[in-house]
């Protein structure tokens, strides 16, 4: 069975600070992998995906991914954070098989601080 | 572009009245989903189109039924509404459920509770 887990409910970091949202994901064979922002009252965006290649993944407003197999995470970052990045965030994996669904994590609140 | 419209965006029913959200979405894609959101559960998977004409089950189908209606449009039926149902409700679209490496293309959501 696939899932995913964050471990973190909130995350406050100031701004210029580095931010990482952290993400663990269990699932049969490789995984795809995706990070979602979700501001107020807004659906989900897709911000990165990782499907192969490189574990470090650019996105969308400066943000990055890292994979990594042997500790099956797969942690946001972002170098310098801004106050415009508050929001919540969610980590969601996919198994290899067309049947897979796509599992979302219970999600992070990311908060940053003038 | 509107993407993926979602109706109504509020809604407040008694306990066992019915309900049709309605989905539609502008780019042609293939899969559609919905997911309700409850705080501190992430999204769960409600019931999923792959395709025109098809419809299964998700994580949490029990008192929803769906409905393809075409290639654009997927709603969401409460037949008799609970409690429990009370929750936001988020469709979302992506190209193919085969295509596993696309992601997912979110309505702004419907907040519905239920009294």
């Amino acid at each position: 069975a696939q899932s995913v887990a964050q471990p973190e409910d909130q995350v406050n970091v100031a701004e210029g600070n580095p931010l990482t949202v952290k993400c663990t994901y269990s699932v049969s064979g490789n995984p795809y992998l995706f990070w979602y922002v979700q501001y107020p009252n807004r659906g989900l965006q897709f911000l990165l995906k990782y499907i192969t290649g490189d574990n470090l993944v650019k996105g969308s407003y400066g943000f990055e991914a890292e994979f990594n197999k042997s500790q099956t995470s797969f942690h946001l970052k972002k170098p310098s954070a801004l106050v415009s990045d508050s929001a919540l965030y969610f980590c969601a994996v996919r198994g290899y098989s067309s049947a897979s669904k796509i599992i979302f994590g219970s999600g992070t609140r990311l908060s940053i601080r003038p | 572009n509107a993407g993926v419209t979602q109706t109504p965006k509020f809604q407040v029913l008694k306990t066992g009245q019915s309900m049709t959200l309605q989905c539609a979405q502008d780019m042609n894609h293939n899969s559609m989903y919905w997911y309700r959101q409850d705080p501190g559960m992430g999204l769960r998977l409600i019931y999923y189109s792959a395709s025109e004409g098809t419809t299964d089950k998700g994580e949490v189908p029990n008192g929803y039924n769906v409905s393809r209606l075409n290639k654009r449009e997927f709603s969401l039926r409460l037949e008799s509404a609970a409690p429990s149902q009370t929750s936001v409700y988020f469709c979302a679209s992506s190209e193919a459920q085969q295509a596993l490496g696309s992601p997912l293309h979110f309505g702004n959501g419907t907040r519905l509770t239920v009294t």
